[in-house]
């Protein structure tokens, strides 16, 4: 159980366009999702926290209108990433949490996309 | 805000050893404290966590202490095994915030033969 996947696993795209990663909670609904990216050899910085049905809300100095989120249903949430630069390479990952499970703190994390930007 | 740090950076250790990791957090509020494995490029798998209630637990040849007066808790791999090598991640989190993780910098654990 708690499995939360991720699509795609890898992607490349162009210096000025936009990539769109998928998040789904497999076997639970999840309400609150987050993003995260890490480079190598790094730590995990979180994005944003996402929760279903409403805005995403963002750490300081994550650009909303960069890094777009989408949590519109309870197994799935969306980050695109906008006019990608090649500073924005790096390793996605999500986690998800089911708030409505009493006394469950866990945070389940999807496999990563690494996006690399040319 | 909460700020976890970690040590040490990296941990070489001969099989069958013992490996120790150790965090230390800032924020008193924060009640969750989480350990995830992470191999080369994969997701973090939560491999044990503790609440601030407990002051120990044990899973297998794993086991996690939390001191909360000192602010401080730690992972404990027994009888390590070439498999252990990973980069190991401690977390914090408080349960008003979402149960948002604060991620230590990261352990990079070998286990040689």
């Amino acid at each position: 159980g708690a499995v939360v996947s991720q699509h795609p696993s890898w992607v490349i795209c162009k210096s000025g366009t936009s990539v769109k990663i998928e998040c789904r909670s497999l076997d639970f609904q999840a309400t609150t999702m987050f993003w995260y990216r890490q480079f190598p050899k790094q730590s995990l910085m979180l994005m944003a926290t996402s929760n279903e049905g409403s805005k995403a809300t963002y750490e300081q100095g994550v650009e909303k209108d960069k890094f777009l989120i989408n949590h519109a249903s309870l197994t799935l949430s969306t980050l695109t990433v906008t006019s990608a630069h090649p500073e924005d390479s790096s390793f996605y990952i999500c986690s998800a949490r089911d708030f409505r499970l009493a006394g469950e703190y866990e945070q389940y994390f999807g496999p990563g996309t690494r996006l690399t930007v040319t | 805000g909460e700020n976890v740090e970690q040590h040490p950076s990296t941990l070489s250790v001969q099989e069958g050893d013992s490996a120790v990791i150790k965090c230390t957090y800032s924020d008193s509020a924060s009640n969750y404290f989480p350990w995830y494995k992470q191999e080369l490029g994969k997701g973090p798998q939560l491999i044990i966590d503790i609440r601030s209630n407990v002051g120990e637990k044990k899973d297998q040849r794993i086991a996690v202490t939390l001191n909360k007066t000192a602010k401080h808790f730690s992972l404990h791999i027994t009888e390590t095994q070439p498999e252990d090598s990973a980069v190991y991640f401690c977390a914090a989190s408080r349960t008003d915030s979402w149960g948002k993780l604060q991620f230590g910098a990261g352990t990079q654990v070998v286990v040689t033969p």
